[in-house]
């Protein structure tokens, strides 16, 4: 089981670039969470999604940004025509059933943007 | 303040002193979790404490929650140096949906 995989590691782009960011899940879990980590602070919860459904939205930057979890593949999370700001760690979390209790993080992905 | 405020934001101890760290909270909570973060690393699930527990154990990790208080603390025993890292409370808010809400991390060093 090689648990929740996160690729690429480190991700560089320059400004008005897009980002794919690609996360799967564990085996067996059908639950994929993205969270953003600002340099010196905590996670934030951006989305949650289920196979070919987001559930909750609630925390992702209303332009932009969008996450798909298709039927067969990783999740993706995409943002599009990207700015400094947007330089941090995205972390992906899945588990087996609905609900944080069950959550396995993957190691991240750093963008920078330059 | 926010939900899942760490306190202190920094820690510096010598190998083999006990680490405290404090976890305040603003709402009610299904259950409050801790996980440890190595410089530049993913997050590693420590220990979950549900809202009806007051003390858990795990190795030598020991957390406590105070629902009356809206807080937490995890104390880290006998520190080792591999014990540096990051440590941060989440927050299972109750009808918060399927998130967890973090705080900003104590930064633990531990000191040979």
């Amino acid at each position: 089981n090689a648990g929740v995989m996160q690729n690429p590691r480190h991700l560089v782009r320059r400004r008005g670039q897009e980002a794919r960011l690609r996360c799967s899940p564990m085996k067996g879990h059908s639950h994929v969470y993205w969270y953003r980590q600002l340099p010196e602070e905590g996670l934030k919860f951006m989305v949650y999604l289920q196979k070919e459904n987001i559930i909750d939205e609630s925390g992702m930057p209303k332009e932009r940004f969008s996450a798909e979890f298709p039927k067969e593949g990783p999740s993706i999370l995409r943002i599009q025509q990207v700015v400094r700001g947007d330089s941090a760690a995205y972390f992906c979390a899945s588990s087996p059933v609905t609900g944080p209790s069950g959550y396995t993080f993957g190691s991240g992905t750093r963008l920078t943007v330059v | 303040s926010q939900q899942g405020e760490e306190d202190p934001q920094a820690l510096s101890i010598q190998e083999g002193e006990n680490a405290t760290m404090n976890c305040s909270y603003k709402t009610s909570i299904n259950n409050l979790q801790w996980y440890r973060q190595n410089s530049g690393r993913g997050l590693v699930h420590l220990i979950l404490i549900r809202s009806n527990e007051r003390e858990k154990h795990s190795g030598r990790l020991r957390v406590t929650l105070d629902t009356s208080k809206k807080s937490s603390s995890l104390l880290i025993t006998a520190s080792r140096a591999a014990d540096t890292a990051s440590y941060f409370c989440a927050t299972d808010v109750t009808g918060g949906g399927n998130k967890l809400t973090f705080g900003t991390g104590t930064q633990l060093k531990v000191e040979l």
